[in-house]
């Protein structure tokens, strides 16, 4: 099975900040990776997808990386912005994720 | 509007079983794979299965296998998870999700979740 690392576990902004988060897996998978959103309590939400953006997104969100090397950047943090992010292999089942980055005010 | 509702979560014996649902308004499931991807209480998520939109191939991850059936009934616009010799470790929020349009598992909506506590 394909690992996912993410770095780092946790970090604390401010608003307005800009923020990149990181995720190394353990074999190459292209650009086949997804970020999803999750808020305590709620289910995760589908941020990005590839190299695209899903509807409804905001844009201050971005993904970029090929092959191992990924990250999520967030330009300007808004205050809803502060949740787990967790990114996720898309390239072979099981399409496994990664520990998550807790993203704290 | 897209929604996905589970049910049949609960409280179990370790070696039960329980089956969970989920109904699906605002789609058609019968054009979409679907998924099932669990939480363990605090900790990340784990995908755990999907099943083809007609039903006929399914895949699991291996702390499934052989335990755990994805079913789907497309005419209800329903799946379904079978559990059986249920153990511990498959305590979890289960999340139906549904595969969208893209190649790969892009999971664009999910459905609230569902507790399953496998405890003696």
């Amino acid at each position: 099975d394909i690992q996912m690392t993410q770095s780092p576990s946790s970090v604390s902004a401010s608003v307005g900040d800009r923020v990149t988060l990181t995720c190394r897996a353990s074999q190459g998978i292209s650009s086949s990776l997804a970020w999803y959103q999750q808020r305590p309590g709620k289910a995760p939400n589908l941020l990005i997808y590839g190299p695209s953006l899903q509807s409804g997104v905001p844009s201050r969100f971005s993904g970029s990386g090929f092959g191992t090397d990924f990250t999520l950047t967030i330009s300007s943090l808004q205050p809803e912005d502060f949740a787990t992010y967790y990114c996720q292999q898309t390239n072979s089942f099981p399409y496994t994720f990664g520990q998550g980055t807790k993203l704290e005010i | 509007e897209v929604q996905l509702v589970e049910s049949g979560g609960g409280s179990v014996r370790p070696g039960g079983s329980l089956r969970l649902s989920c109904t699906a308004s605002g789609f058609s499931i019968s054009n979409h794979y679907m998924a099932w991807v669990r939480q363990a209480p605090g900790k990340g998520l784990e995908f755990v299965a999907n099943i083809t939109p007609d039903g006929s191939g399914k895949s699991y991850v291996d702390s499934v296998k052989g335990r755990f059936t994805f079913s789907r009934d497309n005419a209800k616009n329903s799946l379904f998870l079978q559990m059986d010799s249920l153990r511990d470790h498959d305590t979890a929020v289960y999340y139906c999700a549904r595969d969208g349009p893209r190649s790969g598992p892009d999971l664009d909506y999910w459905g609230q979740g569902t507790l399953v506590t496998v405890s003696s």
